[in-house]
């Protein structure tokens, strides 16, 4: 059961132009939310992060929206470089105080930005 | 420089040999975890630690074996490997291990079973 989803398993999008990436997750325990950037032969690296307290974060060129009551967020990189290429993942986990908070990963979906 | 360092990079083994797939960290972190991602799966967790001697199983834990002696080691290990193990192995560590910290990753281990 896959409770984190990105759908698209890939985009492209010119240079200059916006890249919209999406999630949906089914568990409504869940209350935090991260998005991942992945370059080939690299591991994971953690891009940009919102809480269910909030619905928008902002860092730069990348902004993240959550959605609560559709357990939809996106990521939106504005404006999308050629060194944005990568696969990005989203996570999510629910912040129980005490305990190791699993980050249950979506599948991925590779961004291709084109000149 | 801070740091997950995962060893060896790449591995070809056969079924039924024993492996151990190393993991550092030099960032003096109580949490460390191992994933796998496959194809289609995204990172699956395998096992995790929230500090030394302590354990527990993630969502596929069959199969491998870990253990956690000293703070910065968290070895990943396959008692007999089969075909099904082939995949790419990702530890990565985090200050205290909640879901609000975000995890450091390695570069990662591709291991193939034959």
């Amino acid at each position: 059961d896959q409770q984190v989803k990105q759908n698209s398993p890939s985009l492209s999008v010119q240079e200059g132009r916006i890249s919209i990436l999406n999630c949906d997750y089914t568990n409504s325990m869940f209350d935090y939310f991260l998005w991942y950037k992945k370059y080939p032969a690299e591991g994971p690296t953690f891009l940009i992060s919102i809480s269910s307290i909030k619905d928008k974060n902002e860092d730069g060129r990348f902004t993240v929206f959550l959605n609560k009551s559709a357990k939809h967020l996106s990521l939106h990189i504005v404006p999308s470089q050629p060194g944005d290429s990568a696969v990005y993942f989203c996570a999510a986990s629910s912040t129980v105080t005490g305990t190791a908070s699993k980050l249950t990963f979506g599948t991925g979906t590779r961004l291709q930005v084109t000149l | 420089e801070a740091q997950v360092t995962q060893n060896p990079r790449y591995l070809i083994t056969v079924t039924g040999k024993k492996l151990t797939v190393t993991c550092s960290q030099n960032m003096n972190h109580e949490y460390m975890s191992w994933y796998r991602q496959d194809p289609g799966l995204g990172l699956r967790q395998i096992y995790y630690s929230m500090n030394v001697e302590v354990t527990d199983k993630g969502d596929v834990p069959e199969g491998y074996k870990v253990s956690r002696k000293e703070k910065r080691n968290f070895p990943l290990i396959l008692e007999s490997p089969s075909p099904n193990q082939t995949s790419l192995y990702f530890c990565a560590s985090s200050f205290m291990g909640q879901g609000n910290q975000p995890q450091h990753f390695g570069d990662g281990t591709r291991l193939s079973i034959l």
